[in-house]
């Protein structure tokens, strides 16, 4: 059974960092392509970064790039976002998720409980 | 970017109702739309895939077409199980993206 518990979130001022881990379980991760999403009080969810199966690609949507950093450790089963200069609207629950598909291309699937990050002064 | 718009954002149906839930995408995205179920206090999980392949373990009473743009998720036969939050996603181009999602009730 696939398990994804994800760790790391609280209360963080504007402008501050975080590291959201996420620990994977009942599956071989390392052949699955793995993604962040959130969502924000009262809105649908958002897809945020992809990262390849060996590290060696990563995707973000363009509100968090350069901001936020996707990353793996396959020997720990586990999965990473580095979030800085954090900002109001970052305030959500992040969910970490398997994608579908061997080319990374079908979407998320299999995803965790999430974990809450709140940006507030 | 593919915007998804989801309705209704809620709906309240009686047990043995035949429920639906729309999604109209800004434009077209073949049938990469994959559907998802979400009870309170679990883990979303998939139900339908490509638009209308259901997810093996999930009841056939969930139904998934639609290509192009406008995609629907049917529920035959409401059991009280199915109250949960349901929202649809698009892979078809990055970012993907998702609907608002449609919180259903069971009377």
């Amino acid at each position: 059974e696939v398990q994804l518990v994800e760790s790391g979130g609280g209360v963080v001022q504007p402008g501050g960092s975080l590291r959201l881990s996420c620990a994977a379980s009942g599956f071989t991760f390392r052949t699955y392509w793995m993604s962040w999403v959130r969502q924000a009080p009262g809105k649908g969810p958002e897809w945020l970064a992809n990262i390849k199966r060996d590290g060696s690609k990563t995707s973000y949507v363009d509100s968090v790039k350069g901001r936020f950093t996707i990353s793996r450790d396959n020997a720990k089963n586990s999965l990473f976002l580095q979030m800085y200069d954090l900002r109001s609207e970052d305030t959500a629950v992040y969910y970490c998720a398997t994608v579908r598909g061997d080319t990374g291309d079908y979407g998320v699937d299999y995803w965790g409980l999430g974990t809450l990050v709140t940006v507030s002064s | 970017e593919t915007t998804l718009t989801q309705s209704p954002a809620f709906m309240s149906a009686t047990p043995g109702d035949k429920v639906t839930i729309s999604c109209k995408a800004s434009q077209d995205i073949d049938d990469d739309v994959n559907w998802y179920q979400q009870q309170p206090g679990e883990a979303a999980i998939p139900i339908i895939q490509d638009a209308s392949t259901l997810v093996p373990g999930v009841s056939p009473r969930f139904s998934g077409t639609g290509f192009g743009t406008d995609f629907t998720l049917t529920i035959y036969d409401l059991e009280s199980e199915d109250a949960a939050y349901y929202f649809c996603l698009q892979h078809d181009n990055l970012p993907w993206t998702f609907g608002q999602g449609t919180k259903v009730e069971v009377k």
